[in-house]
């Protein structure tokens, strides 16, 4: 069965450089939620999409944007990048929207490392 | 703002031993979701509770969500090294996204 597909696995830049994250949700999943996990640490929900638009919010730093686009892949922009973005970036993607009884499946996740 | 407790942080046991989970919270979710992650990689959903003093089997592991839908539990009978990783508890709220516990550390020796 086809999972959640995120892209890159491993990324590495600058500080004050520009990553772009990309997930591609389980073919029929019209919500996306990128969360973020730093090392120990529980994930940290960024934002979500449903149907293309931004559905809730949550600690995203204005450095970074998303959207999900018409194919409903998501992606994830981080500006002006600093030494605390380090951390796992995950993308789940679920069938329904304000319906938490489903579970959410997960990408593998990208590690990126900002030096 | 809604905060999920999970207890204990971490946990060192023997073969065929039993444990158990928890996961409070102050306030009420519309469900309660376990994971569990492997180093490096996403969290793999085991199981969804959603009604209050709903009991789940999997195998060797039960769960539980407690009446009021403010905790839960895992419970995993005869643990084998297999089961060794990071459990993580995750509340739902209404608007879909998931307030994660800190984890639980389980280690278990041959």
């Amino acid at each position: 069965a086809a999972g959640v597909i995120q892209s890159p696995r491993h990324l590495i830049k600058e500080k004050r450089e520009t990553a772009t994250l990309k997930c591609y949700p389980i073919p029929r999943h019209d919500t996306v939620y990128w969360y973020q996990q730093g090392p120990g640490q529980d994930p940290q929900f960024l934002i979500s999409f449903y149907e293309k638009m931004q559905s809730d919010k949550g600690s995203i730093p204005d450095r970074f944007s998303a959207q999900q686009f018409s194919d409903y892949h998501s992606e994830l922009n981080m500006s002006s990048l600093e030494l605390g973005d380090s951390a796992l970036y995950f993308c789940a993607s679920s069938p329904i929207l304000l319906t938490p009884n489903y579970g959410y499946t997960f990408g593998s996740g990208t590690r990126l490392t900002v030096v | 703002t809604q905060l999920l407790e999970q207890s204990p942080q971490f946990l060192s046991i023997q073969e065929g031993e039993n444990l158990t989970v928890y996961c409070n919270s102050s306030s009420v979710f519309s469900s309660l979701q376990w994971y569990r992650q492997e180093p490096g990689e996403g969290p793999v959903l085991l199981v969804t509770v959603v009604t209050g003093g709903e009991v789940k089997k999997l195998k060797r592991l039960t769960f539980q969500f407690g009446d009021a839908r403010k905790d839960s539990s895992l419970h995993i009978t005869a643990a084998q090294p297999g089961d060794t990783g990071l459990y993580l508890c995750a509340g739902g709220d209404q608007g879909g996204k998931l307030i994660f516990g800190q984890g639980t550390e389980l280690s278990v020796k041959p």
